[in-house]
């Protein structure tokens, strides 16, 4: 079983629907990361999370540490918000160090 | 600031070819990563510098991977030999003040490697 789990993995979308992304682990973190790769490859990082709700323009990014549980919605969704949305979470690796552990993405369609 | 740079963007090459992936960090930045996409596995990690140090390199497949890093500004993954197995996307990331839960990674805009 992965460590971090997404759903839906492919999503498709009329222009202007909310839409939920989740994500589930089972690592110890004290952060969550979500990434957006688009069409073209390049991957940014959208947000980092380690309590309650963050939100940037249109998306809006919560967890819930206890429940080991983060969710991605985008309000009012666009076409140009197209992409791959992957959740990753850090794991300790030692000597004081993280490493990313990623989700396999939510490819996310918005149609016109 | 110019982002992370990886060079080249595409490598087409045959199996059995020395396959040498570039890499420029953000300038500041003290870690490096490596990662490997594809469709199956999606993103994973197969080595990471701190300080020009590799901490980590448990995720490089086999002895064919090999990485460096020179110095602060610069870092190479290479396979020898190459196999088809190893087409895929390789991401460098950087980020800076160590690797902490909560520093975002910048990643480069990827190689897309070919092995016929």
């Amino acid at each position: 079983k992965n460590e971090v789990e997404q759903s839906p993995q492919n999503l498709t979308a009329q222009e202007g629907e909310f839409i939920t992304i989740n994500c589930s682990y089972s690592v110890g973190i004290s952060a969550l990361h979500w990434l957006q790769q688009h069409p073209g490859g390049g991957i940014v990082s959208l947000f980092m999370l380690s309590s309650g709700k963050k939100k940037h323009g249109r998306l809006i990014a919560t967890i819930n540490i206890q429940e080991k549980h983060s969710s991605l919605h985008i309000t009012a969704s666009h076409p140009r918000d197209s992409a791959v949305y992957i959740c990753a979470a850090p794991k300790y690796s030692g000597a004081g160090s993280y490493q990313l552990t990623f989700g396999k993405g939510t490819k996310l369609s918005v149609i016109p | 600031d110019a982002g992370v740079i990886q060079s080249p963007r595409h490598e087409v090459t045959e199996m059995g070819q020395e396959v040498t992936l570039r890499c420029k960090p953000i300038s500041g930045h003290n870690s490096l990563f490596w990662y490997r996409q594809t469709m199956m596995r999606g993103l994973e990690l197969l080595i990471y510098f701190n300080n020009n140090v590799p901490i980590d390199d448990s995720g490089m497949p086999e002895d064919r991977f090999s990485a460096k890093m020179p110095n602060a500004s610069f870092s190479t993954l290479k396979i020898q030999p190459s196999e088809p197995r190893d087409s895929a996307v390789y991401f460098c990331a950087s980020t800076g003040g160590g690797v902490l839960p909560s520093n975002e990674q910048f990643f480069g805009p990827g190689t897309r490697l070919t092995v016929l």
